[in-house]
């Protein structure tokens, strides 16, 4: 069982440019989230999916987009990269409604947006 | 509003004992994790607490008091692979989870 596996791991992307992150999880986990972790800051939420076919806005979706049109799947979309956006982005997934609802987490993708 | 605080780092000796404290104000409560984070790699589940208490797990403890809105996680027997960030989280509501920007914890023999 891989878990959660995300693609790709690292990337250096020109400004402007689109890029999709991709993220599967094997658990059959009906809850999935992107996050993004910079120095110095929490995890910030960009955006979840409650089940399959459902998405919402989390603290800081302002530039990306995200689809949930399966269970497993749940790729996050920059349509125009810009600086601001250089950091390590984390998916994770959660049995939601399962005891404590524990966040299980991808091994992340390191983006550098020049 | 929202607010998670956490020491930005601390420093303790192979063997001892160390507590990692966690302050929250939160529009609602319902649930706090712990996650152990090393340099690089991605954010792993070490504890979770909901009611009031301790919750004892091997070498680490995790306590919470929800009227005082802190937690506090307690690592014994320290050991150099215990070198990395523990992150405080809290779930407000049913889904989302609010972060503290977590704790560099640094083990020295």
């Amino acid at each position: 069982i891989a878990g959660i596996t995300q693609a790709p791991t690292s990337q250096i992307l020109a400004a402007g440019r689109r890029m999709t992150l991709r993220c599967t999880q094997d658990m059959r986990h009906n809850a999935m989230y992107w996050y993004r972790q910079d120095l110095g800051l929490g995890l910030r939420l960009i955006h979840y999916s409650n089940t399959a076919g459902t998405t919402g806005k989390g603290e800081v979706p302002d530039g990306y987009s995200v689809s949930r049109a399966n269970t497993d799947d749940f790729p996050l979309t920059l349509a125009s990269a810009v600086p601001s956006q250089t950091s390590v982005y984390f998916c994770a997934s959660s049995d939601s409604g399962q005891g404590a609802d524990t966040q299980y987490f991808g091994p992340g993708t390191r983006l550098t947006v020049l | 509003g929202q607010n998670i605080d956490q020491p930005t780092e601390m420093t303790a000796t192979e063997g001892a004992i160390v507590q990692i404290n966690c302050t929250y104000q939160t529009s609602g409560f319902n649930g706090l994790f712990w996650y152990q984070q090393h340099a690089g790699e991605a954010p792993t589940f070490l504890s979770y607490n909901v009611l009031d208490g301790l919750e004892e797990k091997g070498r680490f403890s995790s306590f919470l008091s929800r009227s005082k809105g802190y937690s506090y996680l307690l690592l014994k027997e320290l050991q150099m692979k215990d070198s990395a960030s523990y992150l405080c989280a809290v779930r407000e509501g049913h889904y989302q989870l609010i972060w503290g920007a977590g704790t560099k914890l640094i083990i020295k023999p």
